[in-house]
């Protein structure tokens, strides 16, 4: 069965600062992943992608994963955090019919 | 582009009541859609998936007699929650894809809260 682990519950970083969210994922063959953010009381908005190819992904907002297979991990990471980064993050992989398993999820607190 | 609707976003029903929830997607065709349960503080759970004109598969331990859903059409599907009961209130999110192995994109979100 596939599963996705976010081993941060919440992280907090002063605004400028580099940010990295951590995912490892359980997944039986190539996964498709994923990360979403959430702002409260919204829907899910997608950053990026991985389906296959160059393994560092580059997504809207600045942000970036890498894809390591060795390690099982996809961790997301931005250079420099912006206050309107906080936000819930989500770390998701798919597999067959494009079922999504989602990791618990990183709260993200951004001070100024 | 890719965008997901969902109507209502917010609802207040009796106990005992129906409730329907719509997802749409607006400027693509959604060969699948599917719904999610969000908990407070929670990650998202998979309730099922739908495919367009055939019945929707349910994970395991959703009452599908409870919530029904329907895709009648390649851009509207929708989650009707049978005889709510205040266990039932939650964030309900319904997603779509354009094929079975494509991108999900999210729509906004219904809080249902049952009295």
């Amino acid at each position: 069965a596939q599963s996705v682990t976010q081993p941060d519950i919440h992280i907090t970083v002063s605004e400028g600062a580099s940010l990295e969210l951590r995912c490892n994922y359980s997944y039986g063959a190539t996964p498709y992943l994923f990360w979403y953010v959430q702002s409260p009381g919204q829907g899910l908005q997608l950053l990026l992608k991985y389906f296959s190819g160059d393994t560092l992904v580059q997504g809207i907002k600045g942000f970036e994963a890498e894809f390591k297979r060795s390690q099982s991990s996809f961790n997301l990471r931005k250079p420099s955090v912006h206050w309107s980064d906080a936000a819930e993050y989500f770390c998701a992989v798919g597999g067959g019919g494009n079922k999504l398993t989602f990791g618990t999820g990183t709260q993200l607190k951004v001070e100024l | 582009g890719a965008v997901v609707s969902q109507h209502p976003s917010r609802v207040i029903c009796k106990s005992g009541t129906s409730v329907k929830i719509e997802c749409r997607s607006l400027d693509f065709q959604a060969t699948t859609m599917f719904w999610y349960r969000q908990f407070p503080k929670k990650s998202l759970m998979l309730m099922a998936t739908s495919n367009e004109g055939s019945k929707a598969t349910y994970e395991q331990g959703v009452e599908k007699d409870k919530f029904l859903i329907n895709h009648a059409s390649l851009t509207l599907s929708t989650l009707t929650v049978t005889s709510a009961h205040p266990e039932d209130s939650s964030f309900y999110i319904c997603s779509a894809s354009p094929s079975a192995a494509d991108t999900q994109y999210f729509g906004p979100g219904t809080r249902l809260t049952v009295l």
